[in-house]
């Protein structure tokens, strides 16, 4: 079955403490994306990527990384997490920039 | 930033009726054209992708249109079902040095009541 998965679905955490999401996509598609959804603001690009070893900043980076060693795998990682973190993340997926994304079920941050 | 604006923000309609809403955005370096249906609790699913001028596309009693030249896209919805119920966003992709970046607008809230 074509899915994107994420690890962890639910996470509380503390302030400061690295974690990092997992993303994964299991349809051979070339780019890759983060985004953060928070009430009122809808869905903000954190960084993307349109190839393995390429990756590139959306609208919010700060206190974010990325990495993109293998095409399947795209992690989000945050060094040292702060409370204004605190938001649904979903990964998304597609072929190219201008195909439609395959979205990934979302993980529910709090940051303490 | 591209600035993609949605409206209405939200709508209310009685199951069969017709509706639609808009999407606008930045006409300078268009690439493409997203449209998601969204519902409550659940993740974000594609509608169409629209690159040229003047594209229609239909899935069943949903449509959309593109309108490059003044920056604009409309999402129909014929004959509303209570299941149409969720958010729909569209997002804006542009050519150039930003290009795979991905603009969504803040979506409409589409209720359809029985």
């Amino acid at each position: 079955e074509a899915q994107v998965t994420q690890n962890p679905r639910y996470l509380i955490t503390v302030t400061g403490k690295k974690l990092t999401v997992t993303c994964s996509q299991n349809m051979n598609h070339e780019y890759m994306s983060w985004y953060r959804q928070d009430p009122g603001l809808g869905l903000r690009q954190i960084y993307y990527s349109m190839n393995v070893e390429v990756t590139d900043k959306g609208d919010v980076p700060e206190g974010y990384k990325v990495s993109r060693k293998e095409k399947r795998n795209f992690p989000l990682i945050l060094e040292s997490p702060s409370p204004n973190q605190t938001s649904l993340y979903f990964c998304a997926s597609s072929q190219e920039v201008y195909n439609e994304q395959f979205f990934g079920p979302g993980t529910r941050l709090t940051v303490l | 930033i591209l600035n993609v604006e949605q409206s209405p923000q939200s709508l209310h309609v009685q199951e069969g009726d017709s509706t639609n809403f808009t999407c606008s955005f930045p006409s300078s370096n268009f690439y493409a054209l997203h449209w998601y249906r969204w519902e409550t609790a659940k993740s974000p699913e594609a509608l169409f992708v629209m690159t040229l001028n003047g594209d229609e596309k239909k899935k069943g009693r949903i449509s959309a249109t593109l309108n490059t030249k003044e920056g604009y896209s409309y999402l129909y919805i014929k004959g509303s079902q209570p299941e149409d119920s969720a958010t729909y966003l569209c997002a804006s992709a542009d050519r150039g040095s930003t290009l795979g970046r991905l603009y969504f607008g803040r979506g409409t809230q589409l209720t359809v009541w029985p």
